[in-house]
């Protein structure tokens, strides 16, 4: 069956680490997305790319990185320079050229600063 | 500037009530809308969407949304709801690039 993964679905990292959160689709989906979920403040846009090797930073990029070396995936790291990163991450893909599609989800990461 | 704005922070109804939950939306063209469901620490499920076209759609669930174009509206409305349906609800409006979503409705059901 076609569909997004994400892994893995519980994260612990120690402050000053780097964290890689991986997403991988088969959908053959061009264009996938970051999200960030924090209580009560919905879904925030991190990076997106529409094709390989393109992405471009979303609403709230700063301490996180993104590479998209393959259609099936775009790895989310991140980084020490993000001071709060204590959230659910959700990875999501669609089709582009047409806008009349909606986006797939994963299940998400929970990432927990210890 | 493209915006989704859910009014409702956190709605409860009686389990067999009727449900309505507003979305509001900001964009300078046609609107492609969307309505998802999120159980705790799970992904997003697509309950319903719109294109074009008849301005009510049918979704999964029993739900369905009206759009209406005059007042950048896109509410989301069930006759019945169950207690299975005590989740948390995002608008949603595709972009050229991307897509914006509300803060989210959490409903909980009364028994």
């Amino acid at each position: 069956d076609g569909g997004i993964t994400q892994s893995p679905k519980y994260l612990f990292r120690k402050e000053g680490q780097n964290v890689t959160l991986s997403c991988e689709q088969n959908l053959n989906h061009d264009a996938m997305y970051w999200y960030r979920q924090d209580p009560g403040q919905g879904l925030r846009l991190i990076y997106y790319s529409q094709i390989v090797n393109d992405f471009q930073k979303g609403d709230i990029a700063e301490g996180y990185s993104v590479s998209r070396e393959k259609k099936e995936s775009f790895p989310l790291t991140v980084t020490s320079a993000q001071k709060n990163p204590t959230a659910f991450y959700l990875c999501a893909s669609t089709t582009t050229g047409a806008s009349d599609t909606e986006a797939f989800f994963g299940q998400g990461t929970r990432l927990t600063v210890v | 500037a493209q915006s989704v704005t859910q009014p409702d922070i956190h709605i409860t109804v009686s389990e067999g009530a009727s449900l309505e939950l507003r979305c509001n939306y900001s964009y300078g063209a046609t609107p492609y809308l969307f309505w998802y469901v999120q159980s705790p620490g799970q992904g997003l499920q697509l309950l319903l969407k719109y294109f074009s076209g008849d301005t009510l759609v049918q979704g999964i669930k029993g739900f369905e949304a009206e759009f209406k174009r005059s007042q950048s509206s896109f509410n989301l409305r069930k006759p019945s709801v169950h207690w299975s349906d005590a989740a948390e609800y995002f608008c949603a409006i595709r972009g050229a690039s991307k897509i914006i979503f509300g803060s989210g409705t959490r409903l909980s059901i009364r028994p």
